[in-house]
């Protein structure tokens, strides 16, 4: 079974520009998240989606980050314009959670995004 | 504060020594914790879940306090590839939907 996919692995991009990232979860799984990690430091959420509703997205610098979950499966997370501060390692994970409980959360090989 | 919060490290120890990392969380209806370990660029893989009577995988024992809002992780017979930073990872439950919250890991490094 395929795990969490992401793409691109790697992006070099000058500061201002456009940048987008594209997540596809383990099939069947109804949770996914975006997670932004500095070097040094644990994940931290950016937003989370329950099928295709953002149920949890007061981290997401919303003036320049946006997000999506068209049907409920893939997703992307774009930023416009991207920041010198934005050059981090952008997670995608998923999970198949249901009220009241939780199963492991699976996390793709991340994206390392560097602005210049 | 932070809400989950580890012992910062990084914890140097030779092959065969015992370490133990700590783990404190603010919210007290978490309702699920893990540790997960996280390899040098890589992503993050459970390592174990947490449960009340404590439990134990191998080389490995994890203990959680409730009362304390405490969560330990004991390993055993360190190996060179135990060398790796430890995320403590807790989910709280609320407004129908789960929340995972990550600390900023514990790196450990196992020498021979």
């Amino acid at each position: 079974e395929a795990g969490v996919v992401q793409s691109p692995r790697y992006k070099i991009i000058e500061k201002k520009q456009p940048v987008a990232f594209w997540c596809n979860p383990i099939s069947g799984h109804n949770t996914l998240y975006w997670y932004l990690q500095n070097l040094g430091q644990g994940p931290e959420l950016l937003i989370r989606y329950e099928n295709e509703e953002a149920v949890d997205d007061s981290q997401l610098p919303k003036d320049r980050f946006s997000a999506e979950r068209l049907k409920g499966v893939d997703s992307t997370l774009k930023i416009q314009p991207a920041e010198l501060g934005d050059s981090a390692v952008y997670l995608c994970a998923s999970s198949l959670a249901h009220r009241g409980g939780y199963t492991e959360a699976f996390f793709g090989q991340g994206t390392r995004l560097t602005v210049v | 504060r932070k809400e989950v919060e580890q012992d910062p490290g990084p914890f140097n120890v030779p092959e065969g020594a015992t370490v133990a990392f700590n783990c404190t969380y603010s919210n007290s209806a978490s309702q699920s914790f893990f540790w997960y370990r996280q390899d040098c660029r890589k992503e993050p893989k459970l390592l174990m879940s947490v449960y009340s009577s404590g439990n134990e995988d191998g080389r490995f024992t994890a203990q959680l306090n409730r009362a304390s809002q405490y969560i330990s992780l004991l390993i055993r017979d360190s190996k060179l590839s135990d060398s790796a930073t430890y995320l403590c990872v807790v989910n709280t439950f609320g407004g129908g939907y789960n929340k995972l919250i990550f600390g900023a890991g514990t790196r450990l490094a196992v020498h021979p």
